[in-house]
């Protein structure tokens, strides 16, 4: 499988603040990432697909400017929440794409964003 | 597009039963299907999958059918643990796309 990490796990910050979540690929490049929300208590919620080199294509629903996505090199994908407000907290996740296999999904350890 | 049905949503069982969860799909063209455990405040993690031209897969305590006739497929774990404890979410995948449509999730409770 993939290693896929998350920086950072979790996160305090202050209505109207932007906030940075980085997601990697730990032992191979993915020219596609995936964004994803999830509420307590619910299940997964794509937001956007990460493309390296080009623009992030974002679900119906999903704000490209509150929710700017930056896919800045092979193994890096950067999401920002800007002007964060409390209905913004959530658990953030990302995903790599399998080698080979790219049905396969590998997940990062998620970030906890609570905006106060 | 897509849309998958999981059941039960909270499953309560005593150390060593065995726990079945079972997910209905919608689209025909659906040929891949992963099964993710999530703990609490982690990642979902990857514990078994089935393509569609197998009709089970056994890893383990952990087993995967697949009646694609009845587009339904179900995640089978034996010997319970309480270590097994977690969220389980089935998905399904179409027609060659990369992304899966989740089912709701499954909440395992194993009791010692």
């Amino acid at each position: 499988g993939a290693v896929v990490s998350q920086h950072p796990s979790r996160v305090i910050c202050k209505s109207g603040t932007s906030v940075k979540i980085e997601c990697r690929s730990l032992d191979f490049q993915a020219t596609t990432m995936f964004w994803y929300r999830q509420f307590p208590k619910q299940s997964l919620m794509l937001m956007a697909t990460s493309n390296e080199g080009s623009k992030a294509t974002y679900e119906q629903g999903v704000e490209k400017d509150k929710f700017l996505i930056n896919h800045a090199s092979l193994t890096l994908s950067t999401l920002t929440v800007t002007s964060a407000h409390p209905e913004d907290s959530s658990f953030y996740i990302c995903s790599v794409p399998g080698l080979g296999l790219k049905e396969t999904q590998y997940f990062g350890p998620g970030t906890r964003l609570l905006v106060l | 597009g897509e849309n998958v049905e999981q059941h039960p949503s909270t499953l309560s069982v005593q150390e060593g039963d065995s726990a079945v969860i079972k997910c209905t799909y919608s689209d025909s063209a659906s040929n891949y299907f992963p099964w993710y455990k999530q703990e609490l405040g982690k990642g979902p993690q990857l514990i078994i999958d089935i393509r569609s031209n197998v009709g089970e897969k056994k890893d383990q305590r952990i087993a995967v059918t697949l009646n694609k006739t009845a587009k339904h497929f179900s995640l089978h774990i034996t010997e319970t643990q309480p270590e097994d404890s977690a969220v389980y979410f089935c998905a399904a995948n179409g027609g060659g796309s990369y992304i899966p449509t989740f089912g709701r999730g499954t909440s395992l409770i194993v009791h010692p």
